[in-house]
């Protein structure tokens, strides 16, 4: 059983690049969420997909875009990168959204210069 | 002010101490409360949900104060492997997770 996988695991790309992060899930969660992880700031919610054809937008939603292309992948895009969005990202899976356990994919390290 | 705040840690104990967590939140919608662990360079994983009658996991016990907006975590017996990052969490039933910026733990021989 694999959980919440997450493509890629490293990325290094240069300011104005694009480049789209991959996550499924294979436990038939409902919920999906991207968040990004900066040193002293705990995780920050990007956006959330709490059902197949639902989005919105979390904390910090500028310079990204999602899609939920099914019940198990949902991906986050940025468009145009910036230093700024150097972080670590994890994709995460729930069954029914706040009352349940998040499961977490093993994170992508993204580094901008 | 955060909507969820922790103990700024780090937090060094020799083995076999005993250490408590403390976490307040803001919002007093809040309805769902959890602790998870973070090792370095990993994932979070979910060390055990709070319930507001408080509940114990071996050497694990969480407590809910919804009057004070206050949770809290005590590490019994500490060993090694407890060394992680202590991440407080809360949610707003239909709405999204919030993470507090976790208390680091470093458990010594």
């Amino acid at each position: 059983n694999a959980g919440v996988t997450q493509t890629p695991k490293f990325q290094v790309l240069k300011t104005g690049q694009s480049m789209t992060l991959q996550c499924a899930q294979d436990m038939n969660h409902n919920s999906m969420y991207w968040y990004r992880q900066d040193p002293g700031m705990g995780l920050r919610l990007i956006y959330y997909s709490a059902s197949e054809g639902t989005t919105d937008k979390g904390e910090v939603p500028n310079g990204y875009n999602v899609s939920r292309l099914n019940k198990r992948e949902f991906s986050l895009r940025l468009e145009s990168a910036a230093p700024s969005q150097t972080s670590v990202y994890f994709c995460a899976s729930s069954d029914t959204g706040g009352a349940s356990e998040q499961y977490f994919g093993p994170g992508t390290r993204l580094t901008v210069t | 002010r955060k909507e969820v705040e922790q103990d700024p840690g780090p937090f060094n104990v020799p083995e076999g101490a005993t250490v408590a967590f403390n976490c307040t939140y803001s919002n007093s919608a809040s309805q769902s409360f959890f602790w998870y662990r973070q090792d370095c360079r990993k994932e979070p994983k979910l060390l055990m949900s709070v319930y507001s009658s408080g509940n114990e996991d071996g050497r694990f016990t969480a407590q809910l104060n919804r009057a004070s907006q206050y949770i809290s975590l005590l590490i019994r017996d500490s060993k090694l492997s407890d060394s992680a990052t202590y991440l407080c969490v809360v949610n707003r039933y239909g709405q999204n997770f919030v993470f507090g910026p976790g208390t680091r733990l470093s458990v010594l021989p």
